[in-house]
């Protein structure tokens, strides 16, 4: 069973910190996908990333892929109150039965 | 471009009732999926439609839930009877549903539902 273990699973901090995301697996995706959740919302897609290795930058959001496509990071620099909602990260198998298989989430907190 | 509907916003019932939740896709978009998500916890995928078909069902109990997307646009998701484990938010999304690449799925604002 494909699983994806995202850490921390709980993160509250003050405005202006940075942080980082943890998204871990011990199988191989062909693509994985950042999303964000904000409350009473769905989750919107911020970034795919494809390539092993591949950096992707999104203003104060930088995203990386590791190089043998098995985790990936999200780091967010002088955190703001908007960036709080959950973090989920979703990897795509690509194998017969494809799906998405998604993690488990992320839920930051940021305090003014 | 409109996103995706979901109806209704919230519900509450009892244990054993029977609930339904309705979902209409982005426009053109092939591919639709219902997920259940517990609070603060990741979508869990209870299946998933490729037009009018069923791709992947392997995660929805069967004994009480059942769905349908009759026209291959929008569909209903139904709970009978319910649980109270099945407290949780209904998320529909959508997808383009081209068969090679990485798809962008597109959520609706999903169903809260509270069974007591």
């Amino acid at each position: 069973t494909q699983l994806l273990e995202q850490s921390p699973q709980f993160l509250s901090i003050q405005e202006g910190e940075n942080l980082t995301v943890y998204c871990n697996s011990s199988s191989v995706f062909s693509s994985l996908q950042w999303y964000r959740q904000e409350p009473g919302e769905g989750p919107v897609l911020l970034v795919t990333v494809v390539t092993g290795g591949e950096v992707k930058k999104l203003k104060r959001l930088t995203f990386q892929f590791g190089d043998a496509r098995k985790d990936s990071s999200l780091h967010i620099t002088a955190a703001q109150p908007g960036d709080t909602g959950l973090y989920l990260c979703a990897g795509d198998n690509a194998g017969n039965n494809r799906k998405l298989i998604w993690g488990l989430g992320t839920s930051l907190a940021v305090n003014p | 471009e409109a996103g995706v509907a979901q109806s209704p916003r919230y519900k509450i019932i009892e244990k054993r009732q029977s609930v339904a939740f309705w979902c209409n896709p982005i426009s053109g978009h092939a591919t639709l999926y219902w997920y259940q998500q517990i609070l603060g916890q990741g979508p869990k995928l209870l299946i998933q439609f490729q037009n009018n078909g069923v791709v992947d069902d392997s995660q929805l109990p069967k004994d009480r839930f059942s769905a349908e997307r009759l026209k291959g646009v929008d569909s209903t998701l139904k709970i009978q009877p319910a649980k109270l484990e099945d407290s949780a938010v209904y998320l529909c999304a959508s997808s383009l549903g081209g068969w090679g690449g990485v798809e962008t799925q597109y959520f609706g604002p999903g169903t809260r539902l509270l069974v007591l």
